[in-house]
């Protein structure tokens, strides 16, 4: 089936482990971003591509990194994880800029212990 | 910097009735707005989205307003059903609607 799919779905570290969040979507989707969810707060954007080889950051970067080698995926690496990245981590794609035709990945639940 | 509120944070209602939900939002310079719904253990489904110059959306039972100028949106399900208990985020964005800033949700259970 078409849309975004994330891996693994669950995932527990070690403090200072690194590991790396897939994300594929094969919609040929131009747009993709990464959102973490933590308890009695909304989605915050960590980093978005606007396309292949393009890549920024959003509200929380600090402590991933991403890439953007190829149009259908969007990598999201820990580089040394810590008990405060323990969150649920959503990818995102669309077609359009304008906030139209998103689809969401059914999200990674992560454990830093 | 942007910022959502969404209140209330938890409701609960018996089947049948009609509910509302709100938004509201600090920068009213908004690109458009969305409702999405999380169900447990699954990613968002979006909604309705508002552009900006628009005032309301509707699908089936669902109808969402805007009224940027006062920095808010609700969203209205006609006849619950225990089929809509999810959380419903809301989320705008600017800067040409790239990036969303979400609201941290109403928990809805819909009871038969």
């Amino acid at each position: 089936n078409a849309g975004v799919t994330q891996t693994p779905k669950f995932q527990v570290l070690k403090t200072g482990q690194s590991m790396t969040l897939q994300c594929a979507q094969d919609m040929n989707h131009e747009y993709m971003s990464w959102y973490r969810q933590d308890p009695g707060m909304g989605l915050r954007l960590i980093h978005y591509s606007v396309g292949a080889g393009i890549t920024d950051q959003g509200e929380v970067p600090n402590g991933y990194n991403v890439s953007r080698s190829t149009t259908e995926d969007f990598p999201l690496r820990l580089l040394s994880a810590a008990p405060s990245q323990t969150s649920v981590y959503f990818c995102a794609s669309s077609y359009s800029k304008q906030g139209r035709g998103y689809t969401f990945g059914s999200g990674t639940r992560l454990t830093v212990v | 910097k942007q910022e959502v509120t969404q209140i209330p944070a938890a409701l609960s209602v018996p089947e049948g009735e009609n509910l509302v939900l709100n938004c509201s939002f600090t920068d009213s310079a908004i690109y458009n707005l969305q409702w999405f719904r999380q169900d447990p253990g699954k990613g968002l489904t979006s909604l309705l989205l508002i552009q900006s110059s628009q005032r309301e959306q509707t699908s089936g039972r669902l109808n969402a307003s805007l009224d940027k100028s006062s920095g808010r949106s609700t969203l209205y399900i006609a006849a619950s059903q225990p089929g809509d208990s999810a959380t419903y985020l809301c989320a705008v964005t600017g800067d040409y609607g790239q990036n969303f800033v979400f609201g941290p949700g109403t928990r809805l259970s819909v009871l038969p």
